[in-house]
């Protein structure tokens, strides 16, 4: 099955500095690239998704990269912010109509200090 | 819509007893799943199901059972717990499409002592 490997564990960064978090996955199959942010205490929500074909996408101040060929993706958040403290999971699942089973890394404790 | 509701919120069960998690969509979502979180581990899948009376097993499916009998309802099963199953689960829900995302409930907090 699928296997994601996620760096680093914990991150902390000065507000307005950029972050990185960098997963690999084991899958050649898998085609879909999710990131989820989970506040403390709080379901996980999606903040951005990549799929296999593409390999970059932008959404405001975060952005995720894919290299298939090295089974690496990776997340980008400049200009952070205080409220972008949280932990940051990313995923990987093939997508083939029979839902979507996604694979999950171990997350990245996101800290932004002021 | 209320989107994917779960109950209850925290529950404190002995070794050996079991209990029922209730899952519930108001999205006419085909998907569901059950996640379970344990602190440093992200998500682990347990079953999940593509409709109505089909369901799958998913990477950590032991000591669990689940039924999918609408479309909308989503229960997982625990007999006999251990404190191994002391963790946070999630449910959550997909649609067929064009979109993937994955929506989660709130959660439910579960220690076996």
């Amino acid at each position: 099955g699928e296997n994601v490997e996620q760096h680093p564990s914990t991150l902390s960064v000065q507000e307005g500095d950029s972050a990185v978090i960098k997963c690999t996955y084991s899958d050649s199959a898998s085609n879909y690239f999710p990131w989820y942010k989970q506040e403390l205490g709080k379901r996980p929500q999606l903040i951005i998704d990549i799929r296999s074909n593409v390999g970059e996408k932008k959404d405001q101040r975060i952005a995720v990269t894919l290299n298939k060929t090295a089974k690496h993706f990776s997340l980008h958040i400049t200009e952070t912010q205080p409220e972008d403290s949280a932990v940051y999971f990313c995923a990987a699942s093939r997508v083939t109509g029979g839902g979507n089973k996604l694979t999950f890394g171990t997350g990245t404790q996101l800290k932004v200090e002021l | 819509n209320a989107g994917v509701t779960q109950t209850p919120k925290f529950r404190i069960l002995k070794i050996g007893q079991s209990m029922t998690l209730q899952c519930a969509q108001d999205m006419n979502h085909n998907y569901m799943y059950w996640y379970r979180q344990d602190p440093g581990m992200g998500l682990k899948l347990i079953y999940y199901s593509v409709g109505a009376g089909i369901t799958d097993k998913g990477e950590v499916p032991n000591g669990y059972n689940v039924s999918r009998s609408t479309t909308e309802d989503f229960p997982l099963r625990l007999e006999l717990a251990a404190p191994s199953q002391t963790s946070v689960y999630f449910c959550a829900s997909s649609s067929t499409g064009l979109s993937e995302k994955l929506f989660f409930g709130s959660g439910t907090q579960l220690s076996v002592l």
